[in-house]
């Protein structure tokens, strides 16, 4: 159980253009998803908090028009990267928070690593 | 704020050794924490949680004993295979409205043949 996914697990895409990235709960739902990133040999920096159904909450010195996310329902986040570039390669990574979840446990994804050319 | 310590890596170990990574934390009232486990190129797994003082975690071989008293939360494996090779954090929640994990910076544990 507590399974998430992502997709896709792997892109490239050209400078200025948009790529999406799809979190899913698969056998749980749930209100907060998280959005991360993470750099070679870092910890996870975290960089917004999407409730179904209301606005995203961002961290400080994220870009919210660079950095869309929506989440349109209990099982499924999406993380938009708009006006790719070089900079925002990264290795993506989304965490789910179960309805139930009475510790506060996240469950990961597999992440999507993103390189931008 | 909350704040999480862990025990520089790299750690490099003999398969069948005793594994210890020591996590300290700074947090208000009670939080839950947690370790989780990240192989290459994946995303974070959780290993093991506990969630008020002297709860022992456990999985997989793995234990973790929540203590208040020093604000601790070591991860201990008696021994260690190679298949264990991988990134380990140590992280909290915090007893109050935020959903928010905080991290540790990562423990790099390989375990040699």
């Amino acid at each position: 159980g507590a399974v998430v996914s992502q997709h896709p697990s792997r892109v490239i895409c050209k400078s200025g253009t948009s790529v999406k990235i799809e979190c899913r709960s698969l056998d749980f739902q749930a209100t907060t998803m998280f959005w991360y990133r993470q750099f070679p040999k870092q910890s996870l920096m975290l960089m917004a908090t999407s409730n179904e159904g209301s606005k995203a909450t961002y961290e400080q010195g994220v870009e919210k028009d660079k950095f869309l996310i929506n989440h349109a329902s209990l099982t499924l986040s999406t993380l938009t990267v708009t006006s790719a570039h070089p900079e925002d390669s990264s290795f993506y990574i989304c965490s789910a928070l179960p309805l139930d979840s009475l510790a506060g446990e996240q469950y990961f994804g597999p992440g999507t690593r993103l390189t931008v050319t | 704020g909350n704040s999480v310590t862990q025990m520089e890596g790299p750690v490099t170990l003999s398969e069948e050794a005793f594994l210890t990574i020591n996590c300290t934390y700074t947090a208000t009232g009670y939080p839950s924490l947690f370790w989780y486990v990240q192989y290459p190129g994946e995303g974070l797994q959780l290993l093991l949680k506990a969630t008020k003082a002297d709860d022992k975690g456990s999985n997989k071989g793995f234990e973790a004993t929540y203590r208040k008293e020093t604000t601790s939360f070591h991860l201990e494996k008696g021994s260690v295979q190679v298949s264990d090779s991988a990134v380990y954090f140590c992280a909290l929640r915090s007893s109050g409205s935020a959903r928010q994990l905080t991290f540790g910076s990562g423990t790099q544990l390989t375990v040699l043949p």
